[in-house]
């Protein structure tokens, strides 16, 4: 079993939906969680990140994390053709700048 | 905000021959760089932590002799696939940790990736 587990779709959605992606982990010792942005061929870009349990927003961005279920999640409201992209959820036990492990990803298509 | 650049972007080689890959951090001193390897359609996997002025740190499984990396500056670490063979074929990403803010902006960067083709 992996330590995170993420589903890597492809997940298609019409302009404007409302997108949930969604981890989920089995180490409980895991802290800090950040989702990342991929775009292909490109490095990962930080969009959130979240200390514990709670909602974090940002824009049309919102950050979930749930330990007492080892769930997380990142909605993204009013999505659009840019958010076009792979996603992966990221945890660690130390910070944001330990050692990381990572989901294997959502590829996410916004159609126009 | 903070920037890591890679070079080459790609890079095809023979197999047996070596290849190195420089990761730079461009507006920040980086005391500690990762290093990841990342196949098609999956996820990144760590490879070897990097601190500068000291031996990488290693994850289960990952040659360390294969993979040599030298982090002799706080702007600067490589890796250099010996020997590579075509199963070494990757796309490799490094990041790189800023922790000149303290607790609340340490976070890591990552560069933009280098792909690796060994025919």
């Amino acid at each position: 079993q992996k330590e995170v587990e993420q589903d890597p779709g492809p997940l298609s959605v019409p302009e404007g939906a409302i997108v949930s992606l969604n981890c989920t982990y089995s180490n409980s010792a895991f802290q800090y969680f950040m989702w990342y942005r991929q775009y292909s061929r490109k490095g990962p870009e930080l969009l959130m990140y979240t200390y514990s349990s709670g909602n974090k927003e940002d824009g049309r961005f919102t950050a979930q994390v749930d330990k007492s279920s080892k769930y997380i999640s990142l909605f993204i409201r009013d999505s659009q053709p840019s958010d076009s992209a792979t996603y992966l959820c990221a945890m660690s036990a130390q910070g944001s700048a330990r050692q990381l492990t990572f989901g294997s990803g959502t590829q996410l298509t916004v159609l126009p | 905000g903070a920037v890591v650049s890679q070079h080459p972007s790609w890079v095809i080689c023979k197999s047996g021959t070596s290849v190195k890959i420089e990761c730079r951090s461009l507006d920040f001193q980086a005391t500690t760089m990762f290093w990841y390897r990342q196949f098609p359609k999956q996820s990144l996997m760590l490879m070897a932590t990097s601190n500068e002025g000291s031996k990488a740190t290693y994850e289960q499984g990952v040659e360390k002799d294969k993979f040599l990396i030298n982090h002799a500056s706080l702007t600067l670490s490589t890796l250099t696939v010996t020997s590579a063979h075509p199963e070494d074929s990757s796309f490799y990403i490094c990041s790189a940790r800023d922790s000149s803010g303290g607790l609340i902006t340490d976070t890591q960067y990552f560069g933009p990736g280098t792909r690796l083709t060994v025919l």
